[in-house]
């Protein structure tokens, strides 16, 4: 079974401070991981996906399988950063009707 | 309007009472999905329809029954339901059920009392 775990339920830091969202997976198969986000009174989107290898919004993350993580990073944070964070995961081109979600962080991003 | 919409955004119901979750997409997407959102819980899927088939139940209670008369509606069709069933349930669609890439809509907040 897939299973996707962030261990911080809330992770508060200052304007302009490194951010590191964690998200960990536990997987068999070649997975596909993503980073959704839900800003406040906005809808869930997509934030970015590891095939694309894209920066989104200063964001990136790296897929490393030898420690199964998804970490989703920003150098300098920004106070409209705030928001929900979710990770999640799928079977590499088996789409989203297998995808699993973490259960989120609450980003807070202090001026 | 554009996008994924859900009606009720809230909706309070009895155990006893009969009611319906409504989803639409202008997006022209051809898979479609509900979602169930509750405290302390990952998003659970409920439903998968692909081409208006559903692909995928997850062993949801019968007391849920979607339909998708077409590729834009989507209906989550409650009776009977209990307590915990309370919480967001979100609809989303991708083109596709290749693609992880899930457009969400607002979201129907129920509460059963």
């Amino acid at each position: 079974a897939q299973r996707v775990t962030q261990p911080e339920k809330l992770l508060s830091v200052f304007k302009g401070a490194p951010v590191e969202l964690k998200c960990n997976y536990s997987y068999s198969g070649s997975p596909e991981l993503f980073w959704y986000v839900q800003y406040s009174r906005q809808r869930l989107q997509l934030l970015l996906r590891h095939i694309s290898r894209e920066s989104i919004k200063g964001f990136t993350a790296d897929l490393n399988k030898g420690e199964t993580s998804f970490h989703l990073k920003k150098p300098f944070a920004q106070e409209e950063d705030s928001a929900m964070y979710y990770c999640a995961l799928s079977e590499l081109g088996g789409g989203a009707d297998g995808l699993t979600f973490g259960k989120g962080t609450h980003l807070i991003i202090q001026p | 309007e554009t996008g994924v919409t859900q009606t009720p955004r809230h909706l309070v119901m009895g155990m006893t009472n009969k009611k319906s979750l409504k989803c639409e997409q202008h997006l022209g997407h051809n898979a479609m999905y509900w979602y169930k959102q509750s405290a302390k819980k990952p998003l659970e899927l409920m439903f998968v329809y692909s081409l208006e088939e559903r692909v995928e139940n997850n062993s949801v209670p019968s007391r849920f029954s979607p339909e998708c008369p077409n590729s834009s509606h989507l209906f989550l069709h409650l009776h009977t339901l209990q307590p915990e069933d309370s919480a967001l349930y979100l609809c989303a669609s991708s083109q596709g059920t290749s693609s992880g890439e899930l457009f969400f809509g607002e979201g129907s907040r129920l509460t059963v009392l």
